[in-house]
């Protein structure tokens, strides 16, 4: 079966400093990647997407970067945070297709300080 | 611009009380519905695809139905443990792969 990880589970970040969380894709090959961030109370919101290894497509521009240097490993990096990047990250996988569905990391909760 | 506006915002419900939750999307031509459960502090869990109007799943007390407008994520006689935040979310526009989310539906089930 296909398992998803993502981690650190929390991190707490003085403004300014560089970031990088990860997530791993196990079971499965040449998944789709996918970064989301969950705001309180709010939807989600695509972040990247990745349809193969070096491929990266920006939704939101902002000063995140997001990089895919192995098949079914997806890193999210800053070189400097802002307070607005708290929020909650999730990494999602989906097989390639139309219509697949999507599936998630548990998150990495993510403060600003 | 597709949309999905999920209702209510928050359902208190009784055990064995039995409701609706509601996801109306405006996309440019259907292409799935998906709909997750998230729990708190936790990552989206996958539940159903619906593809057509007038297609339905079930899953233990969990049954989500889809018309040519909305979907109903229909729960019966619910449980404490089906509290938790109920998610839909359609295909973007073609061309782009990922999911546009409702805001979605908090449940609190009481025993």
């Amino acid at each position: 079966s296909q398992t998803i990880h993502q981690w650190p589970a929390t991190l707490v970040q003085p403004v300014g400093s560089p970031l990088s969380l990860e997530c791993t894709v196990e079971g499965t090959s040449n998944p789709n990647l996918y970064w989301y961030r969950q705001a309180a109370g709010r939807g989600l919101q695509l972040l990247f997407y990745s349809v193969g290894i070096g491929q990266i497509s920006s939704e939101v521009p902002q000063n995140l970067s997001a990089s895919r240097p192995q098949d079914r490993q997806f890193i999210l990096s800053s070189k400097k945070l802002l307070l607005s990047d708290s929020g909650f990250y999730l990494c999602a996988w989906s097989r390639k297709g139309l219509n697949q569905p999507q599936h998630f990391g548990d998150g990495t909760r993510l403060s600003i300080l | 611009e597709d949309q999905v506006t999920q209702s209510p915002e928050a359902l208190r419900l009784q055990e064995g009380e039995s409701s609706s939750l509601n996801c109306s999307y405006t996309v440019s031509g259907l292409r799935g519905l998906f709909w997750y459960r998230q729990d708190p502090g936790k990552g989206p869990e996958f539940l159903f695809t619906l593809y057509s109007a007038g297609e339905e799943k079930e899953k233990e007390r969990l049954k989500a139905t889809l018309t040519k407008k909305e979907s109903f994520l229909h729960i019966t006689a619910p449980k404490p443990e089906d509290s938790a935040t109920y998610l839909c979310a359609v295909p973007m526009d073609t061309g782009r792969r990922a999911l546009t989310f409702g805001s979605g539906t908090r449940l609190q089930v009481q025993p």
